[in-house]
């Protein structure tokens, strides 16, 4: 068990619906990271979050956002869905304590399947 | 800009044998390295990493990766396969600016008993 949770484990939506995924990182961790990983593109970096604001961005669609809560909970929200969103979306947090030389811890993902 | 590569989509090995996934890198500094595996629909586990010192790191299960910084590599190797090791193999590199992990494109290693 990483100690961070996500929810929903599975979503099943149609297309220009739009969902919300959660995380919770693991307690303590500030920064948390949402990453996409589908077959054909691998394991895509989508956004990252320090502590309540963005600190990173990378291949994130403007149908996609973001945000992470004072509590240090994130929540991804994805909408106009498109068959191609299908996907495996993580969530991953990494504490402070060891800077850039600790590991990431990965949640166990949410599988969304867009029809 | 940092990157790794994964030259193996899949890797075959019978059970017992030893195994090699192999990893390549690209930064400009002193590289932080790292390998995860994947099992069936289950998120990212951490197996090990390196940071500095000791080329040979060892990790989770039985794992360890050689760091070769004139072949810029980091194969991740095992000397006894096992059938329930098979699974989904990334390599990572993290990022100096902002800390996020790049990961290469993953690896199938599939044992046979």
């Amino acid at each position: 068990d990483s100690g961070v949770t996500q929810t929903p484990k599975h979503l099943i939506t149609a297309t220009g619906q739009r969902v919300t995924l959660r995380c919770s990182p693991r307690s303590g961790d500030l920064s948390v990271y949402w990453y996409q990983q589908s077959l054909d593109q691998g394991l895509q970096f989508l956004i990252q979050y320090y502590n309540g604001e963005e600190r990173a961005k990378g291949n994130i669609l403007e149908r996609f956002s973001a945000q992470q809560f004072p509590d240090l909970h994130s929540e991804l929200n994805l909408s106009s869905l498109e068959l191609g969103d299908s996907a495996l979306y993580f969530c991953a947090s990494s504490g402070q304590d060891r800077g850039l030389t600790g590991e990431l811890f990965f949640g166990e993902g949410s599988r969304l399947t867009v029809l | 800009a940092q990157s790794v590569a994964q030259p193996e989509d899949q890797v075959n090995v019978a059970e017992g044998n030893p195994l090699t996934v192999k990893c390549t890198y690209s930064v400009s500094g002193n590289p932080y390295l790292f390998w995860y595996v994947q099992y069936p629909n289950r998120g990212l586990q951490f197996l090990l990493k390196y940071i500095t010192g000791d080329n040979l790191v060892k990790g989770s299960y039985g794992f360890e990766a050689e760091f070769n910084k004139s072949q810029t590599s980091f194969h991740l190797k095992k000397p006894s396969a096992l059938v329930s090791d098979s699974a989904l193999y990334f390599c990572a590199v993290r990022e100096y600016q902002g800390g996020k992990l790049i990961f290469g494109q993953g690896t199938e290693l599939s044992v046979k008993p």
